[in-house]
């Protein structure tokens, strides 16, 4: 079975900062990896999508790596701004489910960026 | 607003009675997955559906919970009896079409709360 571990569960850092978000997964049978963003009382928006046959992916400031062998992704905030606080998640779609893209989810870091 | 729209946002019920939810998925999508987060939990993948079938139910409790997603309307997350430990954020997402390269698109979710 599938567990996705997101450490530590939170994270306080001074604007400007860049900073990495860690992930981990137990099973490396993958289909791909992604990372969201939640506001309080939001939904989720997705930041990046990593393919298993990919190695990272980058938008803007942020800069996703994955490395399936290991079961280990990471997300990268270069210069962090207050706006960069929320909850952040990473989710994996399984390699044998078929059509069916469920998504296991991390408990999800939730960062503070202070002014 | 072309986006997932779930309502209502927030849900109080009494334990015993019955909870809707309902979500209406972005414009031509075909496709609905529905999560639930439980306090200090991660997103947990409950049902996937397309129009009039049920795809995937393995995350489903057994007893009270059931979906569906008719021809015409909204998707239908019903829990009959609630007890206190329904209370969650639940959450939709839909998608295109079938197959694990087709992104979820969520929606804010419907908070319930038990008393």
């Amino acid at each position: 079975k599938q567990e996705v571990t997101q450490i530590p569960a939170a994270l306080s850092v001074p604007e400007g900062e860049n900073l990495v978000l860690n992930c981990s997964f137990t099973d490396s049978a993958i289909y791909n990896l992604q990372w969201f963003r939640q506001d309080p009382g939001k939904g989720l928006t997705s930041l990046l999508l990593i393919q298993s046959s990919q190695r990272e992916q980058t938008s803007g400031r942020l800069n996703a790596s994955l490395d399936k062998s290991s079961g280990r992704s990471t997300l990268y905030i270069a210069a962090s701004q207050p706006g960069d606080s929320a909850t952040y998640l990473c989710a994996v779609t399984a390699l044998d489910t078929g059509a069916n893209s469920k998504l296991t989810f991390g408990k999800g870091i939730t960062l503070s960026v202070r002014p | 607003n072309a986006g997932v729209m779930q309502n209502p946002r927030h849900l109080v019920r009494r334990r015993g009675q019955e909870a809707r939810l309902r979500c209406s998925p972005m414009k031509g999508h075909s496709h609905v997955y529905w999560y639930r987060q439980l306090p200090e939990e991660g997103l947990k993948f409950m049902v996937y559906l397309q129009k009039e079938n049920i795809i995937d139910e393995s995350g489903m409790p057994k007893e009270r919970f059931s979906a569906e997603f008719p021809k015409e309307g909204p998707s239908i997350l019903r829990i009959q009896q609630v007890v206190r430990g329904d209370s969650a954020a639940y959450f939709c997402a839909s998608s295109l079409g079938q197959g694990r390269d087709q992104p979820q698109h969520f929606g804010d979710g419907t908070r319930l709360s038990i008393l």
